[in-house]
């Protein structure tokens, strides 16, 4: 079976501290993702890497930063959380390879409550 | 700029009943594909089928299907026979040429009751 990994489902933060989420993939996908999931909005893409140590910005990545270091992690970093940070994370991965849907697999989501 | 729209925020439906959930799309490309995707309340997204742009045949998977409407930029899906356990967040989404980002809308909540 497939699977994408979310190091925490749940965390609690206070505002400033430094917030690592992690992502581990076990499909060798090139693609990574993370969105961020807030009612009435919908999933909105942060950052992607489409490959090791590649990387770039969806369409909210101000206040956050990424990391990919190996092919099967990737994490998203909030170097001073905020309360409007405060949100569910989701993170993703896709092959590249031709054939089939392309579809994103995701993980199980990591809520994030900063105080 | 691509674009998803879901207009329906809540839809109810009777258990058995069939159902429509609306998605349209907003895209100058000719080459695309759309998604449509399940979340239970456990939260864990599940991919239910896809629709690519030069697909001649509506998509279908099970009591699944997809209504495609190229002209009028709709990917309606449709849910035949529902089950309580269709109850769910239901999201429609799309990736464009060239790029592997999916954007999605902003999600329909289905409610299926006895």
């Amino acid at each position: 079976d497939v699977k994408v990994t979310q190091s925490s489902r749940y965390l609690v933060k206070r505002t400033g501290e430094k917030v690592f989420l992690e992502c581990v993939q076990d499909m060798d996908h090139e693609n990574m993702f993370w969105y961020r999931q807030d009612p009435g909005l919908g999933l909105r893409l942060i950052y992607f890497s489409y490959d090791v140590k590649m990387k770039e910005k969806g369409d909210i990545p101000e206040g956050y930063s990424v990391s990919r270091e190996k092919k099967e992690r990737f994490s998203l970093i909030l170097e001073s959380a905020s309360t409007n940070q405060t949100s569910m994370y989701l993170c993703a991965s896709r092959t590249r390879r031709q054939g089939g849907t392309g579809e994103l697999f995701f993980g199980e989501g990591s809520r994030l409550t900063v105080l | 700029a691509q674009k998803i729209t879901q207009t329906q925020p809540g839809m109810f439906v009777q258990e058995k009943e069939a159902v429509t959930l609306d998605c349209t799309y907003d895209t100058s490309d000719q080459s695309y594909g759309l998604f449509w995707y399940k979340q239970p309340s456990s939260g864990e997204m599940i991919f239910l089928i896809y629709q690519g742009s030069y697909d001649e045949q509506n998509a279908t998977e099970g009591r699944y299907s997809l209504n495609f409407q190229k002209a009028r930029k709709s990917a309606n899906l449709v849910i035949s026979a529902s089950q309580l356990g269709d109850s769910a967040m239901y999201f429609c989404a799309m990736r464009g040429p060239n790029t592997d980002k999916l954007i999605f809308g902003t999600g329909t909540r289905l409610q299926v009751f006895p």
